[in-house]
């Protein structure tokens, strides 16, 4: 399988402990965005990549959130002392030089 | 800012139906336009695009026209089956940032379809 994977599928956590989820973007592409999707909502823009440099954060990403992606390839979305806020499914997308962009199946965090 | 507005559901639809789920969109400069579907549990799929006025995007059977003069991207789908059963977004994504630019993807809030036998 050549798409999008994310890892894990599912988290639950308690309040305050931190969390780091995993995106593998299809080989060669060098974008790479991260969304969240609350429950009857659209997917919200957090952040961007372009190879490993990180271009663009939403004023969505607070200092909690940190998104790296170190050697232009996978990436990682780590949430420290997370609040109940934080659930729901983080997405992350890649995409080549063009306007399509291409999901990842999500991590869903439970925060409880 | 860019924004995209779509008719609220849930939907409901007999098997063969025919379905139009709206929206319009808000946008600055010339957005190309899209329709992802998302099956419970799943990421989302890209559906269908189209990236200029009067172009018509179109997969599995759905279909959907840029019409720039009313700012709008209408999925139709003329025989709609159980396998149909999701929900639908519409999106836009123009170029924008100040890193050189990027594709911002904005999203409407989605449309629930539920197709019955």
């Amino acid at each position: 399988d050549t798409g999008v994977s994310q890892d894990p599928r599912h988290k639950i956590t308690k309040r305050g402990q931190n969390v780091t989820f995993r995106c593998d973007p299809i080989s060669e592409h060098n974008r790479l965005y991260w969304y969240r999707q609350t429950l009857g909502q659209g997917p919200e823009f957090l952040t961007y990549f372009q190879n490993e440099a990180q271009l663009e954060k939403s004023r969505l990403l607070s200092d909690r959130f940190s998104a790296e992606r170190p050697k232009g390839s996978f990436s990682t979305l780590e949430i420290q002392r997370t609040e109940q806020g934080d659930s729901a499914m983080y997405l992350c997308a890649s995409s080549p030089r063009s306007d399509e962009q291409f999901f990842g199946p999500g991590t869903r965090l439970t925060v409880l | 800012g860019d924004s995209v507005t779509q008719m609220e559901g849930p939907v409901t639809l007999s098997e063969e139906a025919f379905l139009t789920i709206n929206c319009t969109y808000t946008a600055t400069g010339y957005p190309s336009l899209f329709w992802y579907v998302q099956y419970p549990g799943e990421g989302l799929q890209l559906l269908l695009k189209a990236t200029k006025a009067d172009d018509k995007g179109s997969n599995k059977g759905f279909e959907a026209t840029y019409r720039k003069e009313t700012t709008s991207f209408h999925l139709e789908k003329g025989s709609v089956q159980v396998s149909d059963s999701a929900v639908y977004f519409c999106a836009l994504s123009a170029l924008t940032g100040n890193s050189g630019g990027y594709q911002k993807v904005t999203f409407g809030t989605g449309t629930k379809l539920q197709v019955i036998p």
